[in-house]
């Protein structure tokens, strides 16, 4: 398998406009998350995914940024519009389950560095 | 509100000497225990992890110690690497709810 997949890997664009982040998770895997990392808060868990439906998305800044799972193997985070102070490196993962154990550990996607201007 | 903390940004330590990165945390909830590791322009990789139950998990060079009382994980590397030159990010969970630290940035000059 590939790995994590997003796309773009970096995406430079304008305040106020509409910026959509992919992934595409580990073939097989059940839950799907979207981190954001910032220098002042490492790593913030933005929403996850179970079997394609949304579980939490209490992490989600504000009513600006959705995320959707269509299928299995396809999920895409949207900004709109956007703000500077949303810059940041966003991380998807994915992961067999939420155990305990370490077969169901995360594994993350390259990232999409995202700058806002 | 960050429930999980590494208070030093960087760390600097001489090749074949010791590595030791400090994580501590607020929710005495958290269960499990995870170190990751992330070079520049990948994402972060599984490193080591600690369920609560223990003190102590060890994998090669790699040690991490738990302080349930005092809430403050360790990793601890040795002897450390060139190689060992990354930002590492200790994340804590308890059921559905995995929070990360802002990182340390780990730099073992040859």
């Amino acid at each position: 398998d590939a790995g994590v997949i997003q796309s773009p890997r970096h995406e430079v664009t304008e305040m106020g406009q509409e910026v959509t982040l992919r992934c595409k998770p580990i073939s097989g895997h059940d839950y799907l998350f979207w981190y954001r990392q910032t220098m002042m808060r490492g790593l913030e868990l933005l929403i996850y995914f179970n079997n394609n439906v949304p579980i939490d998305d209490s992490g989600m800044p504000e009513d600006r940024f959705s995320a959707k799972m269509p299928n299995a193997s396809f999920s895409t985070l949207k900004i709109q519009p956007s703000e500077p102070r949303d810059s940041a490196v966003y991380f998807c993962a994915s992961s067999l389950a939420l155990g305990r154990q370490e077969t169901d550990t995360q594994y993350f996607g390259p990232g999409t560095r995202l700058t806002v201007l | 509100d960050q429930q999980v903390k590494q208070n030093s940004p960087s760390l600097s330590v001489q090749e074949g000497r010791i590595s030791i990165l400090n994580c501590d945390y607020t929710n005495s909830m958290f269960d499990y225990f995870l170190w990751y590791k992330k070079y520049p322009a990948e994402g972060p990789t599984f490193l080591i992890s600690i369920s609560s139950i223990k003190d102590k998990n060890e994998d090669g060079r790699f040690t991490v110690f738990l302080n349930k009382s005092a809430k403050h994980l360790s990793l601890h590397i040795v002897p450390s690497q060139p190689g060992d030159s990354a930002v590492y990010f200790c994340a804590a969970s308890e059921g559905n709810d995995m929070r990360f630290g802002a990182g340390t940035r780990l730099t073992v000059k040859p």
